[in-house]
């Protein structure tokens, strides 16, 4: 089946460090990932949708200097929170496609800033 | 403006009861339709699905009904179990795109 992991599970960071997230498809090709942040109160909000071969494309209030990505293959990809503040603390979420619209989630990183 | 609409944040209902979840979404380009169950501490687990081109889809105790014209569905889990208490994400996609729409979600309690 699809699985979809990410490590860290859980991260603190210091306010205003950065830290790095990875998401992991197996079992599936993941043509395209999305990375979402939920808040406390479970909003999922979209960061940006990568697809493979095409640009990485950032929701509006996102930014590739804040939170780069990469995904360099069809099983990995990797983001960035740079400079970390409080506003920035949720739980980021992996969803990764196989070319339909069946999106798999891992099981996501806690991210906590002090 | 929220595109996927889950009008009810909680519901409770008694072990062996029928928890109907609704939803509504504004975008008529939306054509797939996912269900998502959260428990705490994890991530979304794909539960069900729907297409617009269908009314119904059934898997087990899990059904949906799709209403096109009035861009409403619900979600139906029959005979509720403790363990089916969780949160439940209405979401939607357009065909072609990877972009999913998540509701806010309705937290379902089974009480036994």
């Amino acid at each position: 089946g699809a699985l979809v992991y990410q490590y860290p599970r859980r991260t603190i960071c210091k306010s205003g460090t950065s830290m790095r997230m990875e998401c992991q498809a197996v079992g599936f090709q993941a043509t395209s990932v999305a990375w979402y942040r939920q808040s406390p109160q479970k909003t999922f909000e979209l960061i940006a949708l990568s697809t493979v071969n095409s640009a990485i494309k950032y929701e509006q209030n996102f930014t590739q200097e804040k939170f780069p990505i990469s995904h360099p293959n069809l099983s990995f990809s990797s983001m960035t929170v740079l400079n970390a503040y409080l506003e920035d603390r949720g739980l980021y979420l992996c969803g990764a496609s196989t070319g339909g619209q069946e999106q798999y989630f891992g099981p996501g990183t806690r991210l906590t800033v002090l | 403006q929220q595109q996927v609409r889950q009008s009810s944040q909680s519901l409770t209902v008694w072990e062996g009861e029928t928890a109907i979840l609704n939803c509504s979404y504004e975008n008529s380009a939306f054509d797939y339709f996912p269900w998502y169950q959260q428990f705490p501490g994890e991530g979304p687990a794909l539960l069900i699905a729907i297409r617009s081109v269908s009314d119904k889809k059934e898997d087990g105790r899990f059904t949906i009904f799709f209403n096109k014209r009035e861009k409403n569905l619900s979600l139906h889990i029959k005979d509720s179990q403790p363990g089916d208490s969780a949160t439940y994400f209405c979401a939607a996609s357009a065909a072609g795109g990877y972009k999913v729409v998540f509701g806010s979600g309705t937290r379902l309690l089974v009480s036994p």
